[in-house]
């Protein structure tokens, strides 16, 4: 069936270290992929998305490119900052609009 | 600039008890959901609704009840709260079905004792 796999956490990082988080998917037909954020004590907001085979995603300097050959999203930042710190999920939605989200990796921006 | 309300924020229940856990949401979305959150589980869709009138079941849809008599309202009930039941809820919406960008509430912390 249809999933997605994040790589386990929690990861700490110090202020401006370059970040890394993986993420992989099986699903048939073409999904949508996604990142979105989790601020301690929110909801979750969209982050980045892409809509097919080799899109890029950024945002707030954030970027994600959609492989297909690899079926991988990962996210990445190339200097990470304190206010960074939060919980970040990889989602897919399926061809027939079925939203599934990985397990979430917590991240942690030390000064 | 209100988006997706949720209440309560936190919320102590006996285990047996029923509560309602209120959502509204003023960006006239067609499409309405509820997730559970767990540790280690990501987001879980408990139900999950296309328009007024309409509800479906999620992948947990178990000991919750749902309703959308409005476009803007979506409440998820707990029948006989149960321990399981412990999570953060959180309420969603989209602008349709195929929409790509989920908005979410700032979610509700629930215990069952």
């Amino acid at each position: 069936g249809d999933s997605v796999t994040q790589m386990e956490g929690p990861v700490t990082l110090s202020e401006e270290a370059f970040l890394t988080i993986n993420c992989t998917y099986t699903a048939t037909g073409y999904p949508s992929l996604f990142w979105y954020v989790q601020y301690p004590g929110e909801g979750l907001q969209l982050l980045l998305k892409a809509t097919k085979a080799d899109d890029k995603g950024s945002n707030k300097g954030f970027e994600a490119t959609y492989r297909k050959e690899t079926t991988s999203f990962h996210l990445e930042k190339g200097s990470v900052q304190v206010s960074d710190s939060a919980v970040y999920f990889c989602a897919l939605k399926t061809s027939y609009d079925k939203v599934i989200f990985g397990p979430g990796t917590s991240l942690s921006v030390i000064p | 600039n209100a988006g997706v309300t949720q209440t309560p924020k936190f919320q102590v229940l006996k285990t047996g008890q029923s509560m309602t856990l209120q959502c509204a949401q003023d960006m006239n979305h067609e499409y309405m959901s509820w997730y559970r959150q767990d540790p280690g589980m990501g987001l879980r869709l408990i139900h999950y609704s296309v328009g007024a009138g309409i509800t479906d079941q999620g992948e947990v849809p178990n000991g919750y009840n749902v309703s959308r008599s409005t476009t803007e309202d979506f409440p998820l009930r707990l029948l006989s709260a149960a321990p399981s039941q412990t999570s953060v809820y959180f309420c969603a919406s989209k602008q349709s079905r195929s929409g790509n960008t989920i908005y979410f509430g700032e979610g509700s912390w629930l215990t069952v004792v």
